[in-house]
């Protein structure tokens, strides 16, 4: 069963890029690596996906390696707004998406 | 996304009441869950269903029962509401690709006093 694994909590300032690293050792050959982003009592929101190498677009950047183990999201200029916990997803033996504790990045001004 | 709906956002119910959660969405997707989150944690699947006719128990099915009405309706019901149960409760809806990306609805926050 693929698992994810990323730091439980992260601190950034204003302006500075943010990456996270998230170790997935055990993904499927035709998985796909997903980030969400959660703010309280709100539902998770897709920030992006890939398969490998990189993938950019308008608010993040995903790095994957060649033997796909772990995936950097990077977030680059980060603002008080990206206060947020952020999952790193891969997709279980059922099809559905697992979910583990994400990190909570929290911004400081 | 507000193409996914929940109701109600918020419920206080007692002990051994049976609760009723539902979701609509008006993307077209032909998938639907229903996760539950407890504080300071991730999601945790429930049921899921991947048309009309396909019901799946996902992590923690059991004290829950689901009931897909129709392609956008997808309800989740709890037969005999307990204290643990209290949680925040999110559908979700997907496109049937290999990506699955998934749009989540607002929530339900439930407490079972």
């Amino acid at each position: 069963l693929a698992k994810t694994t990323q730091p439980i909590s992260m601190d950034s300032y204003e302006g500075q890029e943010v990456n996270i690293t998230c170790s997935h050792n055990n993904i499927a050959t035709n998985d796909y690596i997903t980030w969400y982003q959660q703010f309280p009592s709100q539902g998770p929101r897709f920030i992006i996906q890939g398969y490998k190498t990189k993938v950019t677009n308008e608010v993040a950047s995903l790095f994957i390696p060649a033997d796909r183990k772990s995936s950097t999201l990077s977030l680059p200029r980060v603002s008080l707004s990206d206060t947020a916990v952020y999952y790193c997803l891969v997709r279980g033996s059922q099809g559905n998406l697992i979910f583990g504790k994400g990190t909570k990045l929290s911004v400081k001004p | 996304d507000a193409d996914v709906t929940q109701t109600p956002r918020n419920r206080i119910t007692k002990t051994g009441k049976r609760i009723m959660l539902e979701c609509s969405q008006t993307k077209g997707h032909d998938r639907m869950y229903w996760y539950r989150q407890d504080p300071g944690l991730g999601l945790q699947l429930i049921y899921y269903s991947f048309d009309v006719k396909d019901i799946n128990k996902g992590e923690i099915s059991d004290g829950y029962s689901v009931s897909r009405q129709a392609q956008a309706k997808f309800s989740l019901s709890l037969e005999s509401a307990i204290p643990n149960q209290t949680a925040l409760y999110f559908c979700a809806t997907s496109e049937p690709t290999t990506s699955g990306r998934q749009f989540f609805g607002p929530g339900t926050r439930l407490t079972v006093l």
